[in-house]
């Protein structure tokens, strides 16, 4: 398997601008997950989604950001209008029904000017 | 947000050394597991832990589930250069939502 796939490994944007990260989870994961990762907050957990559906949202920051799983191949998180403060690294992750392990993939670097 | 204690938060080694780190948490976890990180890389899986007093190694790399169920630790033995990035411990109370430590970065000493 070639593991989770995110695209497009770098953004750079600027203030305002709409950004849609994508994730392609592991085949037959149940399981995705959305982190943000900063150096002053550490892995933040933004949203997951069981089969396709979104369970918990609680961690997104605000209403600027949203997120989809419209099959269980794909999810987008969206960040409308960007600000700099949303530079970070975005991970996702996918993890089977249960076990707790999840795989992470490469992560995508925002950088919004 | 995180609820584990991740220490130290980093430090540095020399080629041999043995190196330990540990996590508390102030809640009981079913599962513990630890990743490791690369620059410019998402976090891998080392090890992954599911019963309490559980130890269990992987190559160099040893890592057990404290009785308590509410901590853990990683042992890394004869270190080699490979072995700088940053460890994350994690920690989980259901099968699918994990809390993270802030993580150990480990660096080579010059």
């Amino acid at each position: 398997d070639a593991g989770v796939i995110q695209s497009p490994r770098h953004e750079v944007t600027e203030m305002g601008q709409e950004v849609t990260l994508r994730c392609k989870p592991i085949s037959g994961h149940d399981y995705l997950f959305w982190y943000r990762q900063t150096m002053m907050r550490g892995l933040e957990l933004l949203i997951y989604f069981n089969n396709n559906v979104p369970i918990d949202d609680s961690g997104m920051p605000e209403d600027r950001f949203s997120a989809k799983m419209p099959n269980a191949s794909f999810s987008t998180l969206k960040i409308q209008p960007s600000e700099p403060r949303d530079s970070a690294v975005y991970f996702c992750a996918s993890s089977l029904k249960s076990g707790g392990i999840q795989y992470f993939g490469a992560g995508t670097r925002l950088s919004v000017l | 947000g995180q609820q584990l204690n991740q220490s130290p938060q980093s430090m540095f080694i020399q080629e041999g050394e043995d190196v330990s780190m540990n996590c508390t948490s102030s809640s009981i976890f079913n599962t513990w597991l630890w990743y490791k990180q690369d620059p410019g890389e998402g976090p891998v899986l080392l090890i992954a832990l599911y019963k309490a007093g559980e130890l269990t190694s992987n190559g160099r790399l040893t890592a057990q589930f404290g009785i308590t169920r509410k901590d853990s630790f990683l042992n890394i033995s004869a270190s080699i250069p490979s072995d700088v990035g940053i460890y994350f411990c994690a920690g989980s109370s259901n099968d699918y939502k994990l809390s993270f430590g802030a993580g150990t970065t480990v660096t080579v000493r010059a």
